[in-house]
């Protein structure tokens, strides 16, 4: 079956840096989605891979190992407003979204 | 304001009863989609579109159907409503069905209680 791992919650401090883990099992792989979802809004983009490496995106940055079947959001300078869930998600070998059920992070000052 | 509508933003509803959930994008994007996302669970997809006039069927598309008659509004309608339907349902859209890199954009959602 297909599988997306990631951790259900996770705390950190303003200011610090945090990394959300996120391992995968798919039948095929057209890449890796992360999603940021405040508290009873919509999903939004956040970063796509499809190769190995890292992606910087400002404080954001998301890292894939197609091997391993992993890959990780990194979030640095972090502030309260990052308070979110956030949702990893590949793209299968039929094009459809498979999707973790997200990481709550909650920000303490 | 481009972007995808859904109405209503929440509802009530009686078990046995029919129910339509509407989405319109307009940012003439090809692909549509239909997911419901519940508690301690990741998105499931519903039914899909990947043009006007084509539908297919997601992970758990049993009480649900779609229809596409244009580029803009994919409804989704609950036949006979059940309480295991109580959930968030998002509909969302991308530029293209197939390769990789296509986002997708997501409604505002419409919480839907059945009781």
């Amino acid at each position: 079956g297909q599988n997306i791992d990631q951790p259900t919650e996770m705390t950190a401090t303003e200011g610090a840096i945090v990394q959300i883990n996120c391992t995968y099992q798919t039948s095929g792989f057209n890449g890796l989605f992360w999603y940021q979802q405040h508290a009873g809004e919509a999903p939004t983009f956040l970063s796509y891979n499809v190769l190995d490496g890292l992606e910087e995106k400002g404080r954001f940055s998301s890292f894939l190992s197609r091997s391993k079947g992993y890959s990780y959001l990194l979030l640095k300078e972090l502030q309260m407003k990052d308070s979110a869930s956030y949702l990893c998600a590949v793209m299968d070998s039929n094009y459809q979204l498979i999707w973790g059920a997200g990481t709550k992070l909650i920000i303490k000052p | 304001i481009a972007g995808i509508t859904q109405a209503p933003t929440s509802q009530i509803l009686a078990a046995g009863r029919r129910m339509t959930l509407r989405c319109t994008q307009d940012m003439r994007h090809n692909a549509m989609y239909w997911y419901r996302q519940d508690l301690g669970l990741g998105l499931r997809l519903i039914h899909y579109s990947n043009t006007a006039g084509t539908t297919g069927k997601g992970e758990v598309p049993d009480g649900y159907s779609v229809s596409r008659a244009n580029t803009d509004d994919f409804p989704l309608t609950l036949a006979s409503a059940v309480p295991s339907q109580t959930s968030v349902y998002f509909c969302a859209s991308s530029d293209g069905a197939s390769g990789g890199g296509n986002e997708q954009f997501f409604g505002p959602g419409t919480r839907l209680t059945v009781l």
